[in-house]
């Protein structure tokens, strides 16, 4: 089965300081990874997604994330943080049905909480 | 504004009453998913429609949830006999015909206490 984990209940980090907010997963066949933003009682917002080629993905936000097989991950980078990045981060995954065929859902870490200090 | 709408967006409610939820996705996405979001944790994934087919659900819709989507286009979420363990986060997303690389478009949700 498909899963991500985020190792990182919090990730404090102060403004005009890069970012890292780590993800690393498991799939059987290819992966297809997706970072979202939650901000308080809101709901999530698509940052970016990796599916194939680049292994460093540009989003939204001057975001990014860096796709590496080797090791699994997909961590989520950004060269300055700013107070108002402060947010819940969830990194996520297609899942695929073993038996193959079409499943469309994303399967969600438990997210990182970052806080920007200014 | 064009996104995905969710109403209510707060109920509050006592044990054992009845709770529907509303979605509107994007108006040309086909595909709808419910999530349950609890404090602390990721989104749970409850159900998928493709269209008006409920494709989709998971072990953690008790018989006591039911969702639909008979339109092809807005859905309902009904939680009957609420329990206290049902105070979540109920989340609505819908995504476009891009298959498995596609990303989901999020409501902003249904927060969802039942005392």
């Amino acid at each position: 089965a498909q899963s991500v984990a985020q190792p990182e209940d919090q990730v404090n980090v102060a403004e005009g300081n890069p970012l890292t907010v780590k993800c690393t997963y498991s799939v059987s066949g290819n992966p297809y990874l997706f970072w979202y933003v939650q901000y308080p009682n809101r709901g999530l917002q698509f940052l970016l997604k990796y599916i194939t080629g680049d292994n460093l993905v540009k989003g939204s936000y001057g975001f990014e994330a860096e796709f590496n097989k080797s090791q699994t991950s997909f961590h989520l980078k950004k060269p300055s943080a700013l107070v108002s990045d402060s947010a819940l981060y969830f990194c996520a995954v297609r899942d695929a049905p073993l038996e193959g065929g079409a499943t469309n859902k994303l399967i969600f870490g438990t997210g990182t909480l970052l806080a920007v200090q200014p | 504004d064009t996104g995905v709408s969710q109403d209510p967006r707060h109920k509050i409610t006592k044990r054992g009453q009845n709770v529907t939820f509303r979605c509107d996705p994007i108006s040309e996405h086909n595909r709808l998913y419910w999530y349950r979001q609890t404090l602390g944790q990721g989104p749970e994934f409850l159900t998928y429609f493709q269209n008006e087919a409920q494709l989709e659900k998971s072990r953690l819709l008790s018989d006591r949830f039911s969702a639909e989507r008979p339109k092809g286009s807005f859905s309902t979420l009904e939680i009957q006999r609420t329990e206290q363990g049902d105070s979540a986060m109920y989340l609505c997303a819908s995504s476009s015909g891009g298959g498995r690389t596609g990303e989901l478009f999020f409501g902003e949700g249904s927060r969802l206490t039942v005392l």
